[in-house]
């Protein structure tokens, strides 16, 4: 088992380029959760995914935020414009039946919007 | 609405010393609590969780019970390793999918 994979590990770009975080999640599991990780706001759901469909998305931030499932073994974080304030560490989790077995977290993002 | 409350760090330590990091929460009905450890570079891992009042989770030498009276879930270890150097975060759940996380404390473990 290789764990949630996501890529890229870092990414550096400059404000107002769009940025495309991806999500593998474990094999098997049927919910999946981007979170942020900020020194000031701490971890922040952004979005909840169930059987590929977005159930919970209140914690996105604005507009600029969108994320996909087009499928159980994949999704995406898409940041367009990024700015700098969304400068954070991204984490993908994934789970099966819920919390009965926790969440397994990917090792993250670092995005660094300049 | 639900809030987790963790002691603020960072918290350092000697090897073998005894490690407490305080957790309290605020929720409408009876949520789940958990632990989650963080290396550094790496994501959560969950490390224990209990699921109602007077439970008691465990896992690698960490021990925490739900304690409804006081709304708290107190995690101890009575021997840390340099090993354990990490970040704990408290987490909670009334849905049995969105969990609620403290701040995090910082912990480093000194040979």
């Amino acid at each position: 088992d290789a764990g949630v994979i996501q890529s890229p590990r870092h990414e550096v770009t400059e404000m107002g380029q769009e940025v495309t975080l991806r999500c593998k999640p474990i094999s098997g599991h049927n919910s999946l959760f981007w979170y942020r990780q900020t020194m000031m706001r701490g971890l922040e759901l952004l979005i909840y995914f169930n059987n590929n469909v977005p159930i919970d998305d209140s914690g996105m931030p604005e507009d600029r935020f969108s994320a996909k499932m087009p499928n159980a073994s994949f999704s995406t974080l898409k940041i367009q414009p990024s700015e700098p304030r969304d400068s954070a560490v991204y984490f993908c989790a994934s789970s099966y039946q819920g919390l009965n077995y926790g969440y397994t977290f990917g090792s993250g993002t670092r995005l660094t919007v300049v | 609405g639900n809030s987790v409350t963790q002691m603020e760090g960072p918290v350092t330590l000697s090897e073998e010393a005894f490690l407490t990091i305080n957790c309290t929460y605020t929720a409408t009905g009876y949520p789940s609590l958990f632990w989650y450890v963080q290396y550094p570079g790496e994501g959560l891992q969950l490390l224990l969780k209990a699921t109602k009042a007077d439970d008691k989770g465990s896992n690698k030498g960490f021990e925490a019970t739900y304690r409804k009276e006081t709304t708290s879930f107190h995690l101890e270890k009575g021997s840390v390793q340099v090993s354990d150097s990490a970040v704990y975060f408290c987490a909670l759940s009334e849905d049995d999918y969105k969990l609620s996380f403290g701040a995090g404390t910082t912990v480093t473990v000194r040979a």
